[in-house]
């Protein structure tokens, strides 16, 4: 079974300021798919970006860009220009067969102003 | 467009009992998710329905059942609950079974309290 690992249960960030989040995971699949999730406090759990494993490109979403490293299993989430709006837990994911996401422990993200 | 809406949004029930969450997926989707966020723990996946059928089930114990309507709305039972069944319930649903895009729209979840 896919294991995912977030090392960081919190991190701070100054708004404005950039973060990048952590994330590893372990599979012997060559072909497949991460993503980061945000859940906001009381709020719905939203898709943030998705990487396809035998893409070589970094996805990018606006101010939201992934640091994929297949070999060494990584998986890392920037964000740039932080804002208020950005505080959440953020978890990733990996999709596992038969439509499985196998989640991350989470990341809760704080914004300074 | 309404998204992914379940019901009750709390309650609380007593070991031993049983209890019943109720999942409407977004219009045109046909595939529905149920996930578990306990205290601590993350998301674990519990159940996958498409078209009616269950197609993936996670490592639960049978007591978490559910089903799919044909209207791709769902349920989830938990029959003769525990104290470790607390936790927030998440349904989520996708426009297709396709596992390619994964992407996920999840409700706000339903959060169980056992006592």
């Amino acid at each position: 079974a896919q294991t995912v690992t977030q090392s960081q249960p919190e991190m701070s960030v100054q708004e404005a300021e950039t973060v990048t989040l952590s994330c590893t995971y372990d599979t012997s699949e060559s072909d497949y798919y991460l993503f980061w999730y945000k859940q906001p406090p009381s709020r719905q759990m939203i898709l943030v970006i998705r990487q396809e494993a035998y893409k070589q490109q970094n996805a990018t979403e606006n101010r939201f860009s992934v640091n994929f490293q297949k070999a060494a299993k990584s998986f890392s989430l920037k964000i740039s220009d932080s804002q208020l709006g950005d505080a959440a837990m953020y978890f990733c994911a990996f999709l596992e067969y038969g439509n499985k996401l196998v989640f991350g422990a989470g990341t809760i993200l704080r914004v300074k102003s | 467009e309404a998204g992914v809406t379940q019901s009750p949004t709390h309650l609380i029930k007593t070991r031993g009992q049983q209890v019943t969450l109720r999942c409407s997926p977004i219009s045109g989707h046909t595939s529905v998710y149920w996930y578990q966020q306990a205290l601590g723990l993350g998301l674990q996946f519990l159940l996958w329905y498409d078209e009616g059928e269950e197609r993936n089930r996670g490592n639960f114990p049978p007591r978490f059942s559910g089903r799919q309507f044909p209207n791709y709305s769902s349920e989830l039972n938990v029959n003769a609950l525990e104290l470790e069944d607390s936790a927030l319930y998440l349904c989520a649903s996708s426009l297709d079974s396709g596992a390619g895009t994964g992407e996920l729209f999840f409700g706000e979840g339903s959060r169980l309290t056992v006592l």
